[in-house]
């Protein structure tokens, strides 16, 4: 079975902590994508990225970076943590040039105190 | 600027009955349109999708109708059962553009009452 895995589904951290959340994905997918879910917000996009080493800023990307050494690996970096980066944060991949859809992990529900 | 938008934060229907969710779109070189359903705590899972070729899919109790015109798209749950008690995401891409990114509307919470 085919999936997004990200490394944690909760996590507490301390403002001004440096954060790293990880996903890992089974598909050989080139495009990788963070996404953080809020109510009455949606999905915005964070970073995105369509080949190992590439990176695109999405909508959001103030306070974050993301590293891709490895294609299936895309990790998000909280530099230093804020209370408004409490979040549901979700990874997903996509085969590039296709007309499929996201596959979605399962999310981590990142509180910042 | 919201290119997908879903106006309807929430919806309420009986067990059984039809739900209609709505979603409108700003761009015109959107060309594929997907719906996304998610639970509490869990990620997206994909449900039904649509090409701009076509005005209507079916999958089982799902069914995506697409007015190109109207840049408006809907998904028509019936009947509707407990068990689709969950937000729903509408989404739209433009596959010729190398982006690969889909642009979410802000969801519409579904309760179904037994």
């Amino acid at each position: 079975d085919v999936k997004v895995t990200q490394s944690s589904r909760y996590l507490v951290k301390r403002t001004g902590e440096k954060v790293f959340l990880e996903c890992v994905q089974d598909m050989d997918h080139e495009n990788m994508f963070w996404y953080r879910q809020d109510p009455g917000l949606g999905l915005r996009l964070i970073y995105f990225s369509y080949d190992v080493k590439m990176k695109e800023k999405g909508d959001i990307p103030e306070g974050y970076s993301v590293s891709r050494e490895k294609k299936e690996r895309f990790s998000l970096i909280l530099e230093s943590a804020s209370t408004n980066q409490t979040s549901m944060y979700l990874c997903a991949s996509r085969r590039g040039g296709s007309t499929y859809g996201y596959t979605f992990g399962s999310g981590t529900r990142l509180t910042v105190v | 600027d919201q290119q997908v938008k879903q106006n309807s934060p929430s919806l309420s229907v009986q067990e059984g009955r039809i739900s209609i969710l709505n979603c409108d779109y700003t761009n015109s070189m959107f060309d594929y349109f997907l719906w996304y359903k998610k639970y509490p705590a869990e990620g997206p899972t994909f449900l039904i999708s649509i090409s701009s070729i076509k005005d209507k899919n079916e999958d089982g109790r799902f069914t995506v109708f697409l007015n190109k015109s109207a840049k408006h798209l809907s998904l028509h749950i019936v009947p509707s059962q407990p068990g689709d008690s969950a937000v729903y995401f509408c989404a739209a891409d433009d596959t010729a553009n190398t982006g690969n990114q889909f642009y979410f509307g802000t969801g519409t919470s579904l309760t179904v009452i037994p």
